[in-house]
């Protein structure tokens, strides 16, 4: 069965730094997403891409957050100047509409720490 | 806004009895609706939806849920705890606001289940 995946599972880096997550959803999907969830708090929506475009993204989502895909088949969530903040675990999923009705398909996530 | 509560951050249940776990939402209009779980160390994987049609809806490995409009709640069920069914559950609703991309979460419970 098709899954979505996420590289790497775990990353660890200091404040400031620049990250970059990475995901490969599943083939046929069109449009894809990144949530977040802070230790102990709730699954949180940051941002959805269709067509290489951002179609909608939450007030998480600031200037310091970018997404892209690259390439046919990988999409990732850079962050450009890491804060303690931004630990977290982050989830990419994929769908393959955007229609209301349909399924959103989550990866495992990457457990991001910033010291 | 819609919004939705998950009552129990943590419910256990002896292998065997009956699992019922509590999601409210609170939206202005009739909302579609997910149950995911969430095995550790994986992503969140789909239970079941509600979008329109017979309230009582089936999902995989046993559960269903029951769209109640008159009391806004959305409970997931299993007859008969299976020892394999500990894991973390979310509730989620769709956002109306935008593409209809976005999904709104709840806080999660953490089911256990005890010989």
């Amino acid at each position: 069965e098709p899954e979505v995946t996420q590289t790497p599972s775990h990353q660890v880096t200091q404040m400031g730094q620049e990250v970059i997550l990475r995901c490969v959803p599943i083939s046929n999907h069109l449009y894809f997403y990144w949530y977040r969830q802070i230790l102990g708090q709730k699954v949180e929506f940051l941002v959805s891409f269709y067509n290489n475009e951002i179609s909608e993204k939450s007030e998480i989502f600031d200037d310091q957050f970018s997404v892209e895909r690259p390439d046919g088949s990988n999409f990732t969530l850079k962050i450009r100047s890491t804060k303690l903040e931004d630990s977290a675990m982050y989830f990419c999923a994929s769908s393959r509409s955007g229609a209301s009705t349909d399924t959103q398909y989550f990866g495992p996530g990457t457990r991001l720490t910033v010291l | 806004a819609q919004s939705v509560t998950q009552l129990g951050s943590h419910v256990s249940v002896s292998e065997g009895a009956l699992v019922l776990l509590r999601c409210n939402y609170s939206s202005s209009v009739p909302p579609y609706l997910f149950w995911y779980v969430q095995y550790p160390n994986q992503g969140l994987q789909l239970l079941l939806k509600y979008t329109t049609g017979a309230t009582l809806v089936k999902g995989i490995n046993g559960f269903e849920a029951e769209f109640k409009k008159s009391e806004t709640s959305f409970h997931l069920t299993k007859p008969s705890a299976h020892m394999s069914d500990a894991a973390e559950y979310f509730c989620a609703v769709k956002s109306l606001s935008g593409g209809y991309n976005k999904l709104i979460f709840g806080a999660g419970t953490r089911l256990a289940v005890h010989p």
